[in-house]
């Protein structure tokens, strides 16, 4: 069974710059979050999907930050303008139901000059 | 609102040995799920080991298992028989038993296996 895809692995950007994550889940897998991991913290949860819905995103900055499931399977997370507090590890995990055990995504590593 | 600490940033420990890392959360909830996740330098985060808080038994995984406190809201990992494999960051993590939650993680512990 594939697991949890992202890309791109790394990304470096000016501050004020737009940038975009790509996620796609195990297959099958209803539920999908977003977290932001900064150096030296644990992950953060961003944004929690179930399905093509928004189950949780009280702590998405959405001013800058947006996220969409299309289909109910890959997911996109866009950072529009970057700041350089932004930088960080940007995980995908995915689970069955949202009670289930969460499988994550190698990351994305992003850095804000 | 819930919260996970893990007090000890760094932890080392040679092959063959035993090792414990620990954790603490509060919360008033009486139904949630704990977890060890383990992000060794790859940053692949994989699930170690899974505990109910409903069970009193502590939960076991092969060189994995955890001593569960209930009252004393501590869930502590032992590793026994350290390989250099286990050397990454392990987090500790809590779950609402409530629909629609997510993880709310600790800072994370740094292990270090020497041979």
């Amino acid at each position: 069974e594939a697991g949890v895809a992202q890309s791109p692995r790394y990304k470096i950007i000016e501050k004020r710059q737009s940038v975009a994550f790509w996620c796609n889940p195990i297959s099958g897998h209803a539920t999908l979050y977003w977290y932001q991991q900064i150096l030296g913290q644990g992950p953060k949860l961003l944004i929690q999907f179930q399905n093509n819905g928004v189950v949780d995103d009280s702590q998405l900055p959405k001013d800058r930050f947006s996220a969409e499931r299309l289909k109910g399977v890959d997911s996109t997370l866009k950072i529009q303008p970057a700041k350089l507090e932004d930088s960080a590890v940007y995980l995908c995990a995915s689970s069955k139901d949202y009670m289930e055990t969460q499988y994550f995504g190698p990351g994305t590593r992003l850095l804000v000059l | 609102a819930q919260t996970v600490t893990q007090s000890q940033p760094e932890m080392s420990v040679q092959e063959a040995e035993t090792v414990t890392l620990s954790c603490t959360y509060d919360t008033s909830e009486s139904d949630y799920y704990l977890f060890w996740y383990k992000q060794p330098p790859s940053r692949q985060m994989i699930l170690v080991i899974r505990q109910e808080a409903y069970k009193q038994q502590n939960a076991t995984e092969n060189r994995f298992s955890v001593n569960f406190q209930k009252a004393a809201k501590s869930f502590s990992l032992k590793i026994s028989d350290s390989q250099l494999g286990d050397a990454a960051m392990y987090f500790c993590a809590y779950r609402s038993g409530q629909a629609g939650t997510a993880l709310i993680f600790g800072k994370g512990t740094t292990l270090s296996v020497s041979s």
